[in-house]
């Protein structure tokens, strides 16, 4: 069975910096791309950053390039996610999403999310 | 503003058939790039629904079906069923923006 369980969310102050992580299980890991994907409470979804399965191929939303950094270490089935200068636009429910294909497809396993909140 | 447009809301009732367009531009849909469909229940994580324009995961009910035309595309769920009240998303790679870009979603309400 497929599992994702994220982590290190919390409540930070603006400006601040927080590294999320997820732990996959029940797959290769190292044969998917994984994406990070956020959703605001009461919002819709959206694509943070994708990874594909040797980490040659990374990718960020413009909302977020230049302050958060993906990176996964294969040995250890993990995912992780920089969080530097954080907003409180950042606040949101984290996703953990595994991809079809070792590059970027589409999610067909979700992690239940970890909440970051961004607030004084 | 999403990059993927979809209508917030759509009903019906119960038995009746609903759809759900997601109108893209040139450098998305148009550029022939996959769409995917997602269906998030209240309160939980999103799950696939449809991948590559009209493909259905193992254990999705047949009553979901998608189609891919020109910029757009669209989910059509038959047979409406109140365990069918979710908001749905659509999804494409957008090459403009190097990245994937969502739709804003359509909550579905069953009378």
């Amino acid at each position: 069975e497929v599992q994702l369980v994220e982590s290190g969310g919390g409540l930070v102050q603006p400006g601040r910096s927080l590294r999320l992580s997820c732990v996959a299980s029940g797959f290769t890991f190292d044969d998917y791309a994984m994406h990070w994907v956020r959703q605001a409470p009461g919002k819709g979804l959206e694509w943070v950053s994708g990874i594909s399965w040797h980490g040659g191929t990374i990718g960020y939303a413009d909302s977020v390039k230049g302050r958060f950094t993906i990176s996964r270490d294969n040995a250890k089935n993990s995912l992780y996610l920089q969080m530097n200068s954080l907003r409180a636009e950042d606040t949101a429910f984290y996703y953990c999403a595994k991809d079809q294909r070792s590059g970027w497809y589409s999610v067909d396993f979700w992690g239940q999310g970890t909440l970051v909140t961004v607030s004084s | 503003q999403s990059v993927l447009t979809q209508p917030p809301s759509v009903s019906g009732a119960p038995g009746r058939r609903v759809t759900i367009s997601c109108t893209g531009s040139s450098s998305n849909i148009g550029a022939g790039y996959d769409v995917h469909w997602y269906q998030q229940l209240p309160r939980t994580a999103p799950k696939l629904l449809i991948y590559g324009n009209v493909n259905r995961p193992s254990g999705v009910p047949d009553r979901f079906s998608g189609s891919r035309s020109g910029t757009s595309a669209s989910l059509a769920i038959t047979g409406l069923q109140a365990e069918d009240e979710a908001d749905y998303y659509c999804q494409s790679y957008d090459i403009s923006l190097s990245g994937w870009v969502f739709g804003g979603g359509t909550k579905v309400t069953v009378l």
